[in-house]
Formats: structure tokens, C-alpha cells, sequence
């Protein structure tokens, strides 16, 4: 099973450019999450979505985007990337009808802006 | 609001040895607990949760954690470290399956 898939793994940006990270999941899971993940920070929740439809502000969410493009797909983007947003960012799911609260978490992908 | 705190960064280790890996929360409801561990360059794996119940929970790779909440803790322990524990661990807390909070990790070193 794949799981939770995220593009691209690596990518460097120039400050003002613009991207969008990938994100999908093939476990049927209504929630998904961005985080980015810093050392000696830990992971920080960008945006999540619920359920198909809506997202919401997680604790870091400034500089960023999210379009929930359905059940399966997340994407988060930067417009205007800044050096700061230079970090590892994880996708992540978490599943219904079992609801455990597990998180399944994608491979990274490592963000450099410069 | 919730937070998590992980109060040790790095914690080195000898083979063998038993482990004890400190968490304590703030939440202001009965806490979802977790602990997930991080290999290098990989995404996060679940090692155990708590939900309620039985405070003394078991997890995969011989771990477990005891929930106190007296003391607003939900520490992991190993009773003997192998080489292959080595790894990034972290304490996390959900509140209504919608929103996970981390703490900001643990590096585990284990001597040979």
C-alpha cells in the first residue's frame, strides 16, 4: 500500500518564488494535515482539513495556502517563499471509521529556500 | 491550549539498558497521548496511544508508557535498549481526533 504520498521530496526555491507540495492518500481518511518540522521545534501544524471541503488554521499558518481538492488530495502551497520557510514538511491523515487518531505520515519533503 | 513538552533533547544510552523517555501535557480535557518515533529521513510511526482505561499501555517494538495524571505525564519506557532504537521519539496530544499537538522531540543515542 502507498499510503500517504507527498511531491516533490527535495526542492530549492529562491526567495519570492512559488510552489505547491502534493499530497495524497489512498487509505479513504477524512483528516489531513500539514506540519513542517524544525529542529529542536518539532512538528508544527500548518493547516488541516477535516473532511472534504474545509481546512483550518493549525498553530504556524502564515505564508501558506491549502486546497483540500478532494477526499484524497491535499496540496499546500507557498506563494512568496522567505528563508524561513526553509524546513522539512510532513503530510499526514488520520482515519475514519476507526478513528484511532493515528496519524500516517508521508516520507517528508525538504523544502531549502535560499 | 494544548501543549506538550519534552524536556529532554538527547538522551545516549548503553545496549541493553533500560530506557525512560519524559512527556508531560496541558490539556485542559481527558488527554489522547501518543508517542510516535522518527527513523532518519523518514515520516513519524506510531508507537503506542493512550486513550483511556488502563493507564499502562503497550506498544510495538517492546515499548510501553505509563499515563499519570497526577502528574500530567505520559513518559515511554523500554526495559533493554537495542541498536536499532536509535531514533528521534516524540510525545504528541489530540484533542477530538482533529487537531495532534508534538512535543518538540527526543534524540535517542544507544551505545554498543
Amino acid at each position: 500500500n502507498a499510503g500517504v504520498t507527498q511531491t516533490p521530496k527535495f526542492q530549492v526555491l529562491k526567495t519570492g518564488q512559488s510552489m505547491t507540495l502534493q499530497c495524497a492518500q489512498d487509505m479513504n481518511h477524512n483528516s489531513m494535515y500539514w506540519y513542517r518540522q524544525d529542529p529542536g521545534m518539532g512538528l508544527r501544524l500548518i493547516y488541516y482539513s477535516a473532511s472534504e471541503g474545509t481546512t483550518d488554521k493549525g498553530e504556524v499558518p502564515n505564508g501558506y495556502n491549502v486546497s483540500r481538492l478532494n477526499k484524497r488530495e491535499f496540496s499546500l502551497r507557498l506563494e512568496s517563499a522567505a528563508p524561513s520557510q526553509t524546513s522539512v514538511y510532513f503530510c499526514a491523515s488520520s482515519g475514519q471509521p476507526l478513528n484511532t487518531g493515528e496519524l500516517f505520515f508521508g516520507e517528508g519533503s525538504r523544502l531549502t529556500v535560499l | 491550549a494544548q501543549s506538550v513538552t519534552q524536556p529532554d533533547i538527547h538522551i545516549t544510552v548503553s545496549e541493553g539498558a533500560s530506557l525512560e523517555l519524559r512527556c508531560n501535557y496541558s490539556y485542559g480535557a481527558t488527554p489522547y497521548l501518543f508517542w510516535y518515533v522518527q527513523s532518519p529521513g523518514q515520516g513519524l510511526q506510531l508507537l503506542l496511544k493512550y486513550f483511556s482505561g488502563d493507564t499502562l499501555v503497550q506498544g510495538i517494538k517492546g515499548f510501553e508508557a505509563e499515563f499519570k495524571r497526577s502528574q500530567s505525564s505520559f513518559n515511554l519506557r523500554k526495559p533493554s535498549v537495542h541498536w536499532s532504537d536509535a531514533a528521534e521519539y516524540f510525545c504528541a496530544v489530540g484533542s477530538n481526533f482533529n487537531k495532534f499537538y508534538f512535543g518538540s522531540g527526543t534524540k535517542l543515542n544507544v551505545k554498543p
